[in-house]
């Protein structure tokens, strides 16, 4: 079946550092990924959808210089978020697309939790 | 983005008896899918939707889309600890908003 691997799994960090997560298509190629925030309790809210080689299109209210996204290639998307504050804690998933799949489902993968001090 | 609402949002069930979640959305979805994400873990794809009035079955659970294809629910018959999580729907296309989510425990 279709892998997602998220790296890392988990981050604490200091208020004002820079953190970036990777998310890696294993074994397909990802036309299209998305990345979500998930609050304690609470829904996935996606924040951007990226496909490989263009911007990423960023939902209302999330700020495109503050979360960085970048889809270099078909396996590879990373997250990047800049100066982070406490407000930024939560868990962060991503999950990918490909073409010629039954569905067009997403897969997902683990999620990386963010903690900023 | 828009998001569809989902009731109930938490349900507790003693084990063996049935479960249903309902997603409601105030436009018309040219599709739906339904994931699972278990406690501390990631969504899982369950089924996809696509015609108007149609239901699929998967053992002891049963999705359904409703005739103006507006809403859509799944039943879990007899439910298990196993079935313990939270089930979201997703209206499908381009991008994907996950419906708010409804809560289920298990008690043995």
């Amino acid at each position: 079946g279709a892998v997602v691997s998220q790296h890392p799994s988990r981050v604490i960090c200091k208020s004002g550092t820079s953190v970036k997560i990777e998310c890696r298509s294993l074994d397909f190629q990802a036309t299209t990924m998305f990345w979500y925030r998930q609050f304690p309790k609470q829904s996935l809210m996606l924040m951007a959808t990226s496909n490989e080689g263009s911007k990423a299109t960023y939902e209302q209210g999330v700020e495109k210089d503050k979360f960085l996204i970048n889809h270099a290639s078909l396996t590879l998307s990373t997250l990047t978020v800049t100066s982070a504050h406490p407000e930024d804690s939560s868990f962060y998933i991503c999950s990918a697309m490909t073409l010629g799949s039954q569905y067009n489902e997403q897969f997902f993968g683990p999620g990386t939790r963010l903690t900023v001090l | 983005g828009q998001q569809v609402m989902q009731i109930p949002q938490y349900q507790h069930v003693q084990e063996g008896e049935d479960f249903t979640t309902y997603c409601n959305s105030s436009t018309t979805l040219s599709n739906i899918q339904w994931y699972k994400q278990r406690p501390g873990g990631h969504p899982v794809f369950l089924i996809q939707l696509v015609k108007s009035g149609e239901v699929k079955k998967q053992k002891r659970l049963t999705f359904q889309f409703g005739e103006a294809k507006k809403n859509s629910s799944l039943h879990i018959t007899a439910t298990q600890t196993t079935d313990v999580g939270t089930y979201f729907c997703a209206p499908g296309g381009s991008q994907f908003y996950f419906g708010t989510g409804t809560s289920l425990t298990v008690i043995p």
